[in-house]
């Protein structure tokens, strides 16, 4: 089956830039999506299609795909982006997420 | 878009226990619903998804043969029961419609505790 393979944990000072990566085999032909965990909370999609963001998720959220890793970029980190934060891909009929990041800003 | 999901369950082993997840707000047939859950201090845990128009679905490989999901298009709900539970299965499953039909799912449901004790 289809595995996304992402870092248990990504640290980052507060202003600073915080990159999350996701690999997986040829992830750079399909589609990947983003999405913030905030402890107790429902996830948030804040990266859709590679790179697209929903309205309401802030500019300093990108993302990339490309080769075998798509990567969520988060520009100038504020304390309230400390979350989990999970990729996800489709893998023919079927949906796979990564197994998360924990974000932390210090 | 909102998706409100049925409340808490405590259920013994190898019992059933079946989660409902009622949509408003937007067409729910012209978009997949996902189950995902999310074991205590884990992961998500994607189950499958329901075309509400079709009814079809597809299940992830671990579940297959244990996870059925259904849907009601007359009070735009959906359903998923899950059989022979473990203590492995306790865990909030949540529901997640899909931006379209095979896109990402974009709204969550606020979740679903099901604890599984022996």
């Amino acid at each position: 089956s289809y595995e996304l393979t992402q870092p248990p944990s990504v640290s980052v000072s507060p202003g600073q830039t915080a990159s999350i990566t996701c690999s997986g085999d040829k992830l750079g032909d399909e589609y990947v999506s983003w999405y913030q965990q905030k402890s107790g909370q429902s996830p948030v999609v804040v990266i859709y299609q590679n790179r697209n963001r929903p309205s309401g998720i802030p500019e300093r959220f990108s993302g990339s795909n490309s080769g075998n890793t798509a990567t969520l970029t988060i520009s100038g980190t504020q304390a309230m982006d400390e979350a989990d934060y999970y990729c996800q891909a489709w893998d023919s009929s079927t949906v796979v997420f990564g197994g998360g990041t924990k974000l932390t800003v210090l | 878009v909102q998706l409100v999901q049925s409340g808490a369950e405590v259920k013994k082993s190898g019992a059933s226990v079946q989660v409902s997840c009622k949509a408003s707000g937007y067409t729910f047939s012209g978009h997949y619903i996902h189950w995902v859950r999310q074991a205590p201090g884990q992961g998500l845990d994607w189950m499958g998804w329901i075309n509400p128009n079709s009814g079809d679905t597809s299940f992830g490989q671990k579940l297959q043969g244990r996870v059925t999901m259904t849907r009601d298009t007359s009070i735009s709900t959906a359903y998923m029961e899950l059989t022979r539970l473990t203590s492995d299965d306790t865990a909030v499953y949540y529901c997640a419609r899909d931006w379209g039909t095979g896109s990402h799912p974009d709204y969550w449901g606020q979740g679903t505790l099901v604890t599984v004790s022996s």
